[in-house]
């Protein structure tokens, strides 16, 4: 059960993308199309902006969207707005009801 | 209003107990499988337990198995988190969430804090 890879750090000027990585294994990103994305602004609880790789819940903008190759999934953010400054998780379902989160990733907007 | 409610976090010494409950409102509870996530002060978040719909499936983190005990009652809509022996690296904010169909968690809890220290 060890943790997904994520960078620590990640920025872009307002109107630009940015693409955060999620690397983990067969076992969890590789092995099932259940990779979820949240959204946490400080002092509050998460928020799913992604679900099922490239899926968005309702509300959540089209400037979010996510793929997966292999091991790796990734996050990406078109239009960057200040609003978008957070952290990010990613999150793989790893079998038998486990979840593995990654390490977070912090957002800067320029 | 969907909504997700935790209470019975504070302080405790280590090697004592505290049980966590979770009320949940809003959506037909019994209908989805709840996790327990915690996040350590200034940390990342780390899922700590999940039972499914009917307790059919229960998983733990290997920080927490054998101390930890997850449970729910469908009739309360509740969910719950017995901790034993706590230690002071479980010192965190406890979220409850709701799973989607996608594995993903969709409803959270504000969180309530545990603190374990002497």
């Amino acid at each position: 059960q060890s943790a997904l890879t994520q960078p620590p750090s990640a920025s872009g000027s307002p109107g630009q993308s940015v693409t955060i990585s999620c690397t983990g294994t067969s076992s969890d990103v590789g092995g099932y199309n259940y990779v979820s994305w949240y959204q946490q602004h400080p002092g509050k609880a998460p928020k799913l902006m992604i679900y099922e790789v490239s899926k968005r819940p309702s509300g959540v903008p089209d400037r979010f969207s996510g793929s997966k190759s292999g091991n790796t999934a990734s996050l990406t953010v078109s239009g960057l707005q200040a609003e978008d400054e957070a952290d990010y998780y990613c999150s793989s379902y790893a079998g038998s009801i486990h979840v593995v989160f990654g390490g977070g990733t912090k957002l800067t907007v320029l | 209003e969907v909504q997700l409610v935790e209470s019975g976090g504070g302080l405790v010494q280590p090697g004592r107990s505290l049980r966590l409950s979770c009320a949940a409102s809003g959506f037909t509870f019994d209908d989805y499988a709840m996790h327990w996530v915690r996040q350590a002060p200034g940390k990342g978040l780390e899922w700590v337990s999940g039972i499914s719909w009917n307790s059919g499936s229960i998983g733990y983190a290997d920080s927490v198995k054998g101390r930890f005990t997850i449970s729910r009652d469908n009739a309360k809509n509740s969910l719950y988190l017995q901790m034993n022996s706590l230690r002071a690296e479980d010192t965190a904010l406890y979220y409850c969430a709701k799973e989607r169909v996608g594995r993903a968690f969709d409803i959270w809890g504000q969180g309530t804090m545990v603190t374990v220290s002497s």
